[in-house]
């Protein structure tokens, strides 16, 4: 089952912040973010794994809550690059299965 | 440069024919993905190889057939049994599930 992600889509303007939620009806053992722009490929930002570990990038910031298999990824001051759609990914063990969310529209405006 | 290859970026085919999209990835990656994306349902998995010779069905292998032979490359073949074949088709590589997957451009299917 994919993950379930929330808003379905956010407008923001330039600056502001944002919150995008990923949830999940199995256990999580890792839990990927991407952002793809229109026709391209997903670009990955974070992975948050199962105990805690974190990698990702300097400007993003997300949470892992084993416990509500829930993970949530953190826009702050928001720019016009950050326009696109976020996904969310999740593993539900150490196998390779790898499932994605329906994705997050977001919009920065000047 | 290491990468994630998908090939042709635009494919066109006539209803009731096979067609066989290509994937390929020089990073030494165990993993290979494929995924159909279509507007509003995000990315959905088609099928998964962990190794060479081995493959499992994702949640929308129906229609579909892969071969993994070679650990580099993970064909996808559209087959006249998929019924809604017209989509954008990602493939995607990583080490293990707990890095970073890479994608590929994409190949945007049409079937007339």
């Amino acid at each position: 089952q994919q993950p379930v992600q929330s808003p379905q889509a956010v407008i923001l303007r330039e600056g502001e912040d944002a919150v995008i939620n990923c949830s999940s009806s199995k256990a999580l053992y890792s839990v990927h973010w991407y952002r793809q722009k229109h026709g391209e490929a997903p670009v990955f930002l974070m992975i948050l794994l199962k105990g805690g570990e974190q990698k990702g990038h300097e400007k993003i910031s997300a949470s892992f809550n084993e416990k509500k298999q829930q993970s949530s990824l953190y826009l702050t001051a928001s720019q016009l690059s950050y326009s696109g759609t976020y996904f969310c990914g999740s593993s539900g063990g150490s196998n390779y299965k790898l499932t994605f969310g329906k994705g997050t529209l977001l919009t920065v405006n000047p | 440069d290491g990468g994630i290859t998908q090939s042709p970026k635009y494919l066109f085919r006539k209803e009731g024919q096979n067609v066989t999209l290509s994937c390929e990835q020089n990073l030494n990656h165990d993993a290979m993905y494929w995924y159909r994306q279509d507007p509003g349902q995000g990315l959905r998995l088609i099928y998964y190889s962990q190794i060479v010779n081995d493959f499992q069905k994702g949640d929308i292998a129906e229609g579909y057939s892969v071969s993994r032979e070679k650990k580099e490359s993970f064909p996808l073949t559209v087959t006249s049994a998929q019924k809604n074949p017209t989509a954008f088709y990602l493939c995607a590589s990583n080490d293990r599930v707990i890095t970073e997957a890479f994608f590929g451009q994409g190949t945007r299917l049409t079937v007339v």
